[in-house]
């Protein structure tokens, strides 16, 4: 297993298009999560499953995102209708509920809505 | 509400300078204390979890130390492969205690 992957690295689209994006997670991680980082912030909770149950989404988290996870295994991520302010780095992140030691992060996706 | 705050938000040191970064934090029952490194365009990298006031971890040329109120991460002689962002996260007991709180982190530029 070779951590936690994402796809694409990068994203360029057009404002008003719909993107998607994909996280694979570490195998043996029951555990995902979303977090969105803009330039000098730190990143910012967006939404957690545990296997295929989505148990909390952050107030940050408009309507127009939505997250799956089907069979508890990988997860996208979804923005419909883009805004310029959707602009940011979107972060997966795994961890299991049997250890507290922290995430592993992806490397993210830069999404950039022109 | 979980919060974090580090400082400075930038620090340039000369190799072999060393310093200490700080991280404040309130939390209603520390879970984890956690340092990230993250490097220009990538995913934050796990550096070090803390659990209790008094706990300190090392890897290399970092020490990463623990209170009740703040940690600090302690560079001893930098190089300049150590310039990167670091981040540090905090994970309450209470309702969301799977969740992390990052602060804004602290911009490491080590010049040679």
């Amino acid at each position: 297993d070779t951590g936690v992957s994402q796809d694409p690295r990068h994203k360029i689209t057009k404002r008003g298009q719909n993107v998607t994006f994909r996280c694979d997670p570490i195998s043996e991680h029951n555990r995902l999560y979303w977090y969105r980082q803009t330039l000098g912030q730190g990143p910012e909770f967006l939404t957690y499953f545990q296997n295929e149950a989505q148990l909390e989404k952050s107030r940050l988290l408009s309507d127009r995102f939505s997250a799956e996870r089907p069979k508890g295994s990988f997860s996208t991520l979804e923005i419909q209708r883009t805004e310029q302010g959707d602009s940011a780095m979107y972060l997966c992140a795994s961890s299991s509920s049997s250890a507290n030691y922290g995430y592993t992060f992806g490397s993210g996706t830069r999404l950039t809505v022109v | 509400e979980d919060q974090v705050t580090q400082s400075p938000e930038a620090l340039r040191l000369q190799e072999g300078e060393s310093s200490s970064l700080n991280c404040s934090y309130t939390v209603s029952g520390l879970r984890g204390l956690f340092w990230y490194r993250q490097d220009p365009g990538k995913g934050p990298e796990f550096l070090f979890t803390l659990y209790s006031a008094g706990e300190e971890k090392e890897k290399e040329r970092l020490k990463a130390t623990l209170t009740k109120k703040e940690s600090f991460l302690h560079i001893t002689a930098p190089k300049p492969e150590d310039s990167a962002t670091y981040l540090c996260a905090v994970q309450g007991s209470g309702g969301s205690n799977y969740k992390l709180t990052f602060g804004k982190g602290t911009l490491l530029t080590v010049n040679p």
